[in-house]
């Protein structure tokens, strides 16, 4: 099983949608969530850090499940500039302090007029 | 701001020939990786420097070698390369600790083709 897991999509919705993805993780040990966006033939960047109480920005919310092992990302009112990979990254702390980021295949989103 | 630099952006190689991938930051993060980036795929690690002097295997190291030059720089080489090691590369630094804990910031990507 691979260690973090995601529906590829496509996921293709009008302007003006509510869209959800969800990512699940196999490690426990794991201790940190993000949330990244990737643009065609573009590096991934940062979207959004996920916290255990859950956390918003603007259109996007994050949601993290400690017990079921998943976190979840919610983008409310789509506009076309959402249309993206959406990387899930999960990060474990090693011995020695040194953390390792494991990404998700990514999830594809486009939003249509 | 220049962030992470990454040379070249583009390279063809032909079945066994060898070459070495830069990548640069100039943030003083003492964290830098290297991943390959595959259709379907997404994000595998094959590198890592947790800080300057120490590196360690990712999930896919097999053909490559790497060399953390200093705290700026982390270089990635494949001595013999194969049609497998078609991808796009992408180096990233963060920092541990601080307000962006845990934050990656990556290069441009280097699309690397072997025939």
């Amino acid at each position: 099983r691979k260690e973090v897991e995601q529906d590829p999509g496509p996921f293709n919705v009008p302007e003006g949608a509510t869209v959800a993805f969800n990512c699940t993780y196999s490690n426990s040990a794991s201790q940190s969530f993000f949330w990244y966006r990737q643009d065609c033939r573009k590096e991934p960047k940062l979207l959004m850090s996920v916290y255990s109480s859950g956390n918003e920005d603007g259109r996007f919310t994050a949601q993290l499940n400690r017990a079921s092992q998943y976190i979840s990302l919610l983008i409310r009112d789509s506009k076309l500039s959402d249309s993206a990979t959406y990387l899930c990254v999960v990060k474990r702390v090693m011995t020695g302090g040194s953390y390792i980021p494991t990404f998700g295949r990514g999830t594809s989103l486009i939003v249509h007029p | 701001n220049a962030g992470v630099t990454q040379t070249p952006k583009f390279q063809v190689l032909k079945t066994g020939q060898s070459m070495t991938l830069q990548c640069a930051q100039d943030m003083n993060h003492n964290s830098m990786y290297w991943y390959r980036q595959d259709p379907g795929m997404g994000l595998r690690l094959i590198y890592y420097s947790a800080s300057e002097g120490t590196t360690d295997k990712g999930e896919v190291p097999n053909g490559y070698n790497v060399s953390r030059l200093n705290k700026r720089e982390f270089s990635l080489r494949l001595e013999s390369a194969a049609p497998s090691q078609t991808s796009v590369y992408f180096c990233a630094s963060s920092e541990l600790s601080g307000e962006s804990v845990g934050e990656l910031f990556f290069g441009e990507g280097s699309r690397l083709t072997v025939l």
